[in-house]
């Protein structure tokens, strides 16, 4: 089936520093991908819709200077989250439609900001 | 905004026991998922049910999706330690999109 390659799985950063975050697709090509982020014990909230080619398209509260987002090829979307602090410690997850169940999950990125 | 609101927010039930999680939602839905998660990891997709669905089956699990109510539940029957888990459910709610929302999830907790 299809597949969503995430990285890192897990990174420790300082604070005020940035972390970019990748998603690739493995087998299909990704014209969308999708930005959760999920505190614990909490649900995924939808952050971004990135398409390649245009700018991404950012869900209310969402800052766009914060989470800087790139889907620069069909393979690949990135999130970098800029000037990093604590309160940004989260569990980030990348998805795709595929064409399989429309919807394949990266494995996600635990950030811990200290 | 959440889409979605599950219940009961966490069950705790013997190994070999059923389990009924329920989701509800607000606005009119194309299809709806339900996902599990193991503690800090990603999303395993379980089934997914179509809006003009009543139910469906996969292995232990069945889904029910009422449109008319808003709402779909999904059974795990004869649970193991292994299922234990959060579930989610999450809903399409633009067709085409891809777009999901996800509820407010179930933990769950088969004990041994």
């Amino acid at each position: 089936g299809a597949v969503v390659s995430q990285h890192p799985s897990w990174v420790i950063c300082k604070s005020g520093t940035s972390v970019k975050i990748e998603c690739r697709s493995l087998d299909f090509q990704a014209t969308t991908m999708f930005w959760y982020r999920q505190f614990p014990k909490q649900s995924l909230m939808l952050m971004a819709t990135s398409n390649e080619g245009s700018k991404a398209t950012y869900e209310q509260g969402v800052e766009k200077d914060k989470f800087l987002i790139n889907h620069a090829s069909l393979t690949l979307s990135t999130l970098t989250v800029t000037s990093a602090h604590p309160e940004d410690s989260s569990f980030y997850i990348c998805s795709a439609p595929d064409s399989d169940y429309g919807y394949t999950f990266g494995s996600g990125t635990r950030l811990t900001v200290v | 905004s959440q889409q979605g609101e599950e219940d009961p927010q966490a069950l705790s039930i013997q190994e070999g026991e059923n389990a009924t999680m329920n989701c509800s939602y607000k606005t009119s839905i194309n299809n709806l998922q339900w996902y599990r998660q193991n503690s800090g990891r990603g999303l395993v997709h379980l089934i997914l049910i179509r809006s003009n669905e009543r139910e469906k089956h996969s292995g232990r699990l069945r889904v029910t999706l009422d449109t008319s109510k808003k709402s779909s539940s999904l059974l795990i029957t004869a649970s193991r330690a292994a299922d234990t888990a959060s579930y989610f459910c999450a809903t399409e709610i633009t067709s085409g999109t891809y777009k999901y929302i996800f509820g407010t999830g179930t933990r769950l907790k088969v004990l041994a």
